[in-house]
């Protein structure tokens, strides 16, 4: 049992490059989120899925796209990175009003 | 004003003590309630939910106070390895989304 899948683990960009994050889930959750966390930071809601075929912009969407798969699968998109993009990456699942599971993280740079 | 907020500390406590933290929420219509450990450069990780009625898990004990909103974890006979970031959370009021707080940092030496 993986609970939540993250890939990939590392990753180093430059400026203006594109990339997707992939996450995925086996616990059978309706939802799932994506988070970032810079240095001292809490997390920060990007993007979340309710259920399947809908998603939602949370705090910071500004710069990223989301694709809500299936019930398992949840990307999320960097069409341009930014030097300001660089942080760690969460994706979470969940059902509603329950305990979130997160994903180990993506450490994403970009240069 | 932050929906959730928490003392970021650190509490720098020796081994052996007990230290509490807490947490305050403004949302009254909140209805699950919960602490993560985070270490660091990792994921959070569940704790303990919290009930109304409290609740205890070992050395932690968590309670929640609905009349003045805030929610507290208690940890006893603090161990080197209880070193971390404490989140809490509030979900409820029909939302999707659930809110934490930014972290108490919990540093204990022997």
């Amino acid at each position: 049992n993986a609970g939540v899948t993250q890939t990939p683990k590392f990753q180093v960009l430059k400026t203006g490059q594109s990339m997707t994050l992939q996450c995925a889930q086996d616990m059978n959750h309706n939802s799932m989120y994506w988070y970032r966390q810079d240095p001292g930071m809490g997390l920060r809601l990007i993007y979340y899925s309710a259920s399947e075929g809908t998603t939602d912009k949370g705090e910071v969407p500004n710069g990223y796209n989301v694709s809500r798969l299936n019930k398992r699968e949840f990307s999320l998109r960097l069409e341009s990175a930014a030097p300001s993009q660089t942080s760690v990456y969460f994706c979470a699942s969940s059902d509603n009003n329950q305990p979130q599971h997160f994903g180990d993280g993506t450490r994403l740079s970009i240069l | 004003r932050k929906e959730v907020e928490q003392d970021p500390g650190p509490f720098n406590v020796p081994e052996g003590a007990t230290v509490a933290f807490n947490c305050t929420y403004s949302n009254s219509a909140s209805q699950s309630f919960f602490w993560y450990r985070q270490d660091c450069r990792k994921e959070p990780k569940l704790l303990m939910s919290v009930y109304s009625s409290g609740n205890e898990d070992g050395r932690f004990t968590a309670q929640l106070n609905r009349a003045s909103q805030y929610i507290s974890l208690l940890i006893r006979d603090s161990k080197l390895s209880d070193s971390a970031t404490y989140l809490c959370v509030a979900w409820g009021g029909g939302s999707y989304i659930p809110t934490f707080g930014r972290g108490t940092s919990l540093i204990v030496h022997p």
